[in-house]
């Protein structure tokens, strides 16, 4: 199975930062990756898949990059809705597997 | 717009069979391109891929779960169902249905609102 590392696990910022999350996978995938974001209570919202292409109705603060091994989320400036845990996940290969999330709390 | 609805006990005795179904609406379950699949949330396992459906009956299982599970979808009911037999309390979880698009090459982009499961006598 790909193992994925998401770094760090917990982030403090405020609103307007600009943030950066990091997946890192244990092998190369190619653009076989995507976001998701997750409120308490509520399943996971996709936000970005293969890498960099922003779901439908996703404000355009949020963007993502990377290859091979290295993956990033960046939320440009942060606004009071974006406070959550974030997962990366890997759709490159069988079984699909999931970072263990970034959890983002306002300082 | 697309809804996913999970359905089922909420409380499975350990060494019975979990039972959950899926209801799709505003959309078909035989779409083209589209798989159907089944994702649990605990907190000692975090998220974990259970196994996907196409509306063919094709299945895939996630090897770790494959000897305890069957997915099997039910076009006319535009529904699809996951079976975990032999639970054990590791097996508590929060259950999501979701929409995979391409096989999940682009995601799993619509979800249901999840439903938790005990395992537990």
């Amino acid at each position: 199975d790909i193992q994925l590392t998401q770094s760090p696990s917990s982030l403090s910022a405020s609103v307007g930062d600009r943030v950066t999350i990091t997946c890192r996978a244990s092998q190369s995938m190619g653009n076989y990756l995507n976001w998701y974001q997750q409120k308490p209570g509520i399943a996971p919202k996709l936000l970005i898949y293969a890498v960099s292409t922003l779901q439908s109705g996703v404000p355009s603060r949020f963007s993502g990059s990377g290859s091979g091994r290295d993956f990033t989320l960046t939320i440009s400036s942060l606004q009071p809705g974006d406070f959550a845990t974030y997962f990366c996940q890997q759709s490159y290969n069988s079984p699909y597997t999931f970072g263990l999330g970034t959890k983002l709390e306002m300082k | 717009q697309l809804q996913l609805h999970e359905s089922g006990p909420g409380l499975v005795k350990p060494s019975e069979t979990l039972s959950l179904s899926c209801t799709v609406s505003g959309g078909s379950i035989s779409s083209s391109n589209i798989y159907w699949g089944w994702v649990r949330q605990s907190p000692g396992k975090g998220l974990e891929f259970i196994g996907s459906i196409y509306y063919s009956g094709n299945t895939y299982y996630n090897p770790s779960l494959k000897s305890r599970v069957t997915i099997s979808v039910h076009t006319s009911k535009n529904q699809f169902s996951l079976n975990l037999s032999s639970v054990t309390a590791a097996d508590t979880a929060v259950y999501y249905c979701a929409r995979l698009r391409y096989s999940g090459d682009y995601g799993l982009d619509y979800w249901g609102q999840g439903t938790l499961v005990t395992v537990s006598s």
